[in-house]
């Protein structure tokens, strides 16, 4: 089936730091959406993206819809501890449909 | 306004049971989805209802089914359940109209266990 390649898989870093991940994949997909996931909690939305080449912020986070529609990335700046969890892309082919999803970075921030 | 509400919390079965997880949705929201999301993995779509149709499902036996009520909540059904069920059952609901930016908001999850 389809699969997103989501990269790094966990993220060590320093409160302050800015931090990046990426999302690709063999298909194309008309939405990009970026979640963070708490431990014993669902995803929670962060970040959508429908147009390609869109850059949408949402406060500390950035991401960026691909020209090719084949990826997307996230950016934290300023990471804080409040930040750790996971973070998972997905892709939508078509409106109210199924969504795919990466297999999720897991961020750790050293306060 | 209260997000997706999903019962029980944790469900503890014995292999070759059957379970059956629960899922409000968001007032005014017509779609359910449901994932599967075993330990360290991604999720994992498992169906889509709407109006009360199943609209799409995903890669997994019949012996997982569900349905959605009238009133627009859901129930998921594992049949003769394997070691390998165990994982976190996420709900999901949004608006459906065909249109963009129907997003999926998701609910805390059932943590289920085979023994």
């Amino acid at each position: 089936g389809q699969q997103l390649n989501q990269s790094p898989q966990s993220m060590f870093i320093q409160e302050g730091e800015d931090v990046s991940m990426n999302c690709t994949s063999s298909s194309i997909f008309n939405t990009w959406l970026w979640y963070k996931q708490d431990p014993g909690e669902g995803p929670v939305l962060l970040i959508a993206l429908y147009k390609a080449g869109e850059l949408t912020s949402n406060g500390r986070l950035t991401a960026q819809f691909g020209i090719t529609r084949k990826d997307s990335f996230l950016n934290i700046s300023a990471s804080i501890p409040s930040d750790v969890g996971i973070y998972f892309c997905a892709g939508r082919q078509t409106s109210g449909s199924r969504l795919t999803f990466g297999e999720g970075t897991q961020l750790t921030v050293n306060p | 306004e209260a997000g997706v509400t999903q019962s029980p919390t944790h469900l503890i079965k014995t292999r070759g049971q059957q379970a059956t997880l629960r899922c409000s949705p968001i007032s005014g929201h017509t779609s359910v989805y449901w994932y599967q999301q075993a330990l360290g993995l991604g999720l994992q779509f498992l169906l889509w209802y709407d109006e009360g149709e199943e609209r799409n499902r995903g890669n997994f036996p019949p012996r997982f089914s569900g349905r959605q009520f009238p009133n627009y909540s859901s129930e998921l059904n594992v049949n003769a359940l394997e070691l390998e069920d165990s994982a976190l059952y996420l709900c999901a609901s949004s608006l459906y109209s065909g249109g963009t930016k129907r997003e999926q908001y998701f609910g805390p999850g059932t943590r289920l266990t085979v023994t």
